[in-house]
């Protein structure tokens, strides 16, 4: 069965304090994704990666950056965490580009920053 | 940027009721996927359907396409209370990498 599994489920986080989510795929899938979700705004992309070592920006970066140095693992860093991060937390992957087939979204990460 | 737009926000049916949600987008497409998402949870995929599809059914579920109107539903017959969940539509967004999300249809089913 495949599986996206985040580091965590729930995470409370001191502003200021550089915060680490992580995210693993056991498919071999080349695509990894983070998205935020919030009330009223859906899901928005921060950054993909289609290989290691490599990623793109997404619609909302600022304030965030990755790391893929591994095929399976794509961690998203939070480096001075903000109240305005406060969000939900969604990794996903794909075997192909997204929007061609189906992707896989891990539980996600509920993350409050005080 | 938002391309899927869902229809109604929120739908509140009986059990055994079916429930029809629908999708609007923006640019042409190659596709296009519904997920479902459990409160306080990850998406699952539910089912994609291609631009040269018209009809195409999974189970329960039946999902049109309707390029010309660039329009998208779904529909879940015979509801059970499991059923209750939020609905997006997504496709694929402008760069290489973006799945782009609706907003979702936040669907209640009593018992």
């Amino acid at each position: 069965d495949v599986k996206v599994t985040q580091s965590s489920r729930y995470l409370v986080k001191r502003t200021g304090e550089k915060v680490f989510l992580e995210c693993v795929q056991d498919m071999d899938h080349e695509n990894m994704f983070w998205y935020r979700q919030d009330p009223g705004l859906g899901l928005r992309l921060i950054y993909f990666s289609y290989d290691v070592k490599m990623k793109e920006k997404g619609d909302i970066p600022e304030g965030y950056s990755v790391s893929r140095e591994k095929k399976e693992r794509f961690s998203l860093i939070l480096e001075s965490a903000s109240t305005n991060q406060t969000s939900m937390y969604l990794c996903a992957s794909s075997l192909y580009e997204a929007g061609t087939g189906e992707a896989f979204f891990g539980q996600g990460t509920r993350l409050t920053v005080v | 940027s938002q391309q899927g737009e869902e229809d109604p926000q929120a739908l509140s049916i009986q059990e055994g009721e079916n429930a029809t949600m629908n999708c609007s987008y923006k640019t042409s497409i190659n596709n296009l996927q519904w997920y479902r998402q459990n409160s306080g949870r990850g998406l699952v995929h539910l089912i994609l359907i291609r631009s040269n599809e018209r009809e195409k059914h999974s189970g329960r579920l039946r999902v049109t396409l309707d390029t010309s109107k660039k329009s998208s539903s779904l529909l879940i017959t015979a509801s059970r209370a499991a059923d209750t969940a939020s609905y997006f539509c997504a496709t694929k967004g402008g760069s290489q990498g973006n799945l782009i999300f609706g907003k979702g249809t936040k669907l209640s089913v009593k018992p």
